[in-house]
């Protein structure tokens, strides 16, 4: 099946401090989600993004679909950016099963130090 | 709106016992999901039912039952529970088909002894 890696595992950043967090995956991708996890487990929608690129307040997304990969972009980095982060994939080829079976990487845990 | 709702928030549980957690949203989604999150291995999909009266198996259905009798509900049971069901359990929905926002509700952490 479908691979999604993470990168880096882990990352501690000074607060103010810009940060870039990417996702790798093996195989072609109807849908592309990134999540927050925060420190009290809720899990939040950042962006549905399986191709371009979106903008957030102080955080941006992009997807190159051609070459199979995400970027998640955190600038200014406040304690509340503190969590972890998750990318997502529904891959194309989807034999039987969901339609929407999202497959998730591992995730980048971010922490934030004032 | 209150988006999705998941009962309990935490529960200990006997092995051998069974338990039903409930899912509710009240966004008329076609879709609706129950993912297991247990360390270091990220969530992994239990089952999921693409509409009211379907249901499916995901990658880790052993242990685990579904049922979704209408639009809003999706509970999920164990029947008689064991030590490695202890994980926290969220439930999912979506307007459905693959590419599809999927919305995530509170989770439900479950340790089972």
């Amino acid at each position: 099946g479908i691979q999604v890696e993470q990168s880096p595992p882990d990352l501690i950043l000074q607060e103010g401090a810009n940060s870039t967090l990417r996702c790798n995956f093996s195989d072609s991708v109807n849908n592309l989600q990134w999540f927050h996890q925060n420190p009290w487990g809720q899990l939040i929608n950042l962006f549905y993004i399986p191709s371009g690129t979106k903008q957030n307040g102080r955080l941006s997304a992009t997807t190159v679909a051609t070459e199979r990969y995400s970027l998640l972009y955190i600038s200014s980095s406040q304690t509340t950016d503190s969590g972890v982060y998750f990318c997502a994939v529904v891959p194309r080829m989807n034999y039987g099963g969901s339609q929407g079976n999202l497959i998730f990487g591992k995730g980048t845990k971010l922490s934030v130090k004032p | 709106t209150a988006g999705i709702t998941q009962a309990p928030t935490s529960q200990i549980l006997a092995a051998g016992r069974s338990m039903t957690l409930r899912c509710t949203q009240d966004m008329r989604h076609n879709a609706m999901y129950w993912y297991r999150q247990d360390l270091g291995l990220g969530l992994r999909l239990i089952h999921y039912s693409n509409t009211a009266g379907t249901t499916g198996k995901g990658e880790v259905p052993d242990g685990y039952s579904v049922s979704r009798a209408n639009t809003d509900d999706f509970p999920l049971t164990l029947a008689s529970a064991v030590p490695s069901q202890t994980s926290v359990y969220f439930c999912a929905s979506s307007w459905g088909g693959d590419t599809d926002t999927q919305y995530f509700g509170p989770g439900t952490r479950l340790t089972v002894l």
